[in-house]
C-alpha cells in the first residue's frame, strides 16, 4: 500500500513534443505529490507538486493533472527540449512537504533533437 | 533557497574500511534528515531518517550497526558506512525537509574496491 507505481520506464520524444509519465498510488493517505528531476550523477531537484485538493498545477512548460478518484497523477512536459533529458521520478508523501518520501520507480526521458 | 552540501561527491575506500558522507543544511536548520541509496538506473530507497539530538529511525532491512548516521546539530547530518564492501558500493543521497519542500543534496558515489 505504499507503493508508487510509475510508468513508462523509458520514453523516446521529438524536440518540440509533448512528454507524460504516469504514476499511481494506492494510499490514500497521502497529501503531498511532488515531481522530481535527476540528471547523471546530481541529486534529485524538485520540478512541481501537487496536493490532492487540485486537479491541476502548471509551472512553465510542467503540468501536473491529478485524478484522486482513480489515484493517479501524471507529468506533462510540453515542447520537450534536449536539454529535459534526464530521470523522472514521482513520489508521494503524508505529512505534506516534511514526510517521508515514497518514490516512483523513475522514468528515463529522451529528447531527440 | 534552500540548499544542502553533501560531501564528498566521489569517494573510493578499500574493502573493510569505513567512510563517512556529511550533510550540511546551509542557509535553514534541518532538524530531521532523510538518507537514500540509488544504484544505477533505480530509484532511490529510503534508508533512514535522523532526527537531531535523537536516534535516528532505520527503514526494514537496513543494518544500524553498518549505516551509523548522527545528527549532531540542526545543521549537519553524518553517514557512516562501516566496514565497507564491494556491495555497499552505491550513490548517498541526503535530503532535508523545509517550508518549500525537500531539498536533496548532490549525492556521494561510494566505491568500495
Amino acid at each position: 500500500q505504499q507503493q508508487v507505481k510509475q510508468s513508462p520506464q523509458s520514453l523516446i520524444v521529438q524536440k518540440g513534443g509533448i512528454s507524460i509519465i504516469n504514476c499511481a498510488y494506492e494510499n490514500t493517505a497521502f497529501d503531498y505529490f511532488p515531481w522530481y528531476q535527476q540528471f547523471p550523477g546530481k541529486g534529485p531537484a524538485l520540478l512541481i507538486a501537487i496536493r490532492p485538493d487540485v486537479s491541476e498545477k502548471k509551472e512553465g512548460r510542467f503540468t501536473i493533472s491529478f485524478n484522486k478518484s482513480a489515484k493517479q497523477f501524471s507529468l506533462h512536459i510540453m515542447d520537450s527540449q534536449p536539454g529535459d533529458s534526464a530521470t523522472y521520478f514521482c513520489a508521494a508523501s503524508m505529512g505534506g512537504n516534511t514526510g517521508k518520501l515514497i518514490f516512483g520507480q523513475g522514468t528515463t526521458l529522451q529528447v531527440k533533437p | 533557497g534552500a540548499v544542502v552540501s553533501q560531501h564528498p561527491s566521489r569517494v573510493i575506500c578499500k574493502s573493510g574500511t569505513s567512510v563517512k558522507i556529511e550533510c550540511r543544511s546551509l542557509d535553514f536548520q534541518a532538524t530531521t534528515m532523510f538518507w537514500y541509496r540509488q544504484f544505477p538506473k533505480q530509484s532511490l530507497m529510503l534508508m533512514a531518517t535522523s532526527n537531531e539530538g535523537s536516534k535516528a529511525t532505520y527503514e526494514q532491512g537496513v543494518e544500524k550497526d553498518k549505516f551509523l548516521i548522527n545528527h549532531a546539530s540542526l545543521t549537519l547530518s553524518t553517514l557512516t558506512v562501516t566496514s565497507a564492501h564491494p556491495e555497499d558500493s552505491s550513490f548517498y543521497i541526503c535530503s532535508a525537509p523545509g517550508a518549500s519542500g525537500y531539498t536533496f543534496g548532490s549525492g556521494t558515489r561510494l566505491t568500495v574496491v
